[in-house]
């Protein structure tokens, strides 16, 4: 049973337009949560991370929002840049001394010229 | 700065032979280790983590072994390879226990059984 979903597998936006990427998830006491970026053939790089006494987290063309109720995150990209077009993961965490993660199965964004 | 190195970058191996692949972080002490696996379109699935020398949690049954023989080091092993077991390794360190549990990734082992 998946923990995590984001249910779009693909998104292609206009550079300069906004990306909206989405991701769910299942368990209220989930409370931290981070987005990932990865090219191809390289490992995902950190991007922005929310907590759960936080609805929203910005950090310059990123913007990260939580809706705790919903069970529901989501991350905005404001311009987009060709140079964003890459798979985005959203991942949860437990605070309760929990040293995992646990990853959606990611959205691949295309930003086209 | 903390880096991650993690080798090969890619390796084709027959199945049934064994398998070893090495991860070692630099910059930091006692880190969290973890193994990840990336199947072809699918997510990242957590193997393995470590949170000290010698102290190994699995997550998921499989034909894959981890250790961790010094601080910094952490290997993923099989002694014979299924075809199952192709997929995209990735080692990531961390430094949080609960909040703020920021995971750094190395750039990955693309591992083809055939």
């Amino acid at each position: 049973d998946q923990q995590v979903k984001q249910n779009s597998p693909s998104l292609s936006v206009q550079e300069g337009r906004i990306s909206i990427l989405n991701c769910d998830y299942t368990n209220s006491m989930f409370d931290y949560f981070l987005w990932y970026k990865k090219y191809p053939a390289e490992g995902p790089t950190f991007l922005i991370s929310i907590s759960s006494i936080k609805d929203k987290n910005e950090d310059g063309r990123f913007t990260v929002f939580l809706n705790k109720s919903a069970k529901h995150l989501s991350l905005h990209i404001v311009p987009s840049q060709p140079g964003d077009s890459a798979v985005y993961f959203c991942a949860v965490q437990r605070g309760d001394s929990s040293y995992k993660l646990i990853f959606g199965s990611g959205t691949r964004l295309l930003v086209r010229p | 700065s903390q880096t991650i190195h993690q080798w090969p970058a890619t390796l084709v191996q027959p199945v049934g032979s064994p398998l070893s692949l090495e991860c070692t972080v630099e910059g930091t002490s006692n880190p969290n280790l973890y193994w990840y696996r990336q199947a072809a379109g699918r997510g990242l699935q957590l193997l393995f983590y470590s949170v000290g020398i010698g102290q190994i949690s699995s997550e998921v049954p499989q034909n894959l072994s981890a250790s961790r023989p010094q601080d910094r080091q952490f290997i993923l092993s099989s002694k014979k390879l299924l075809l199952s077991d192709s997929g995209f390794y990735l080692c990531a360190w961390g430094r949080g226990v609960g909040g703020d549990n920021i995971q750094y990734f190395g750039a990955g082992t693309r591992l083809s059984v055939l």
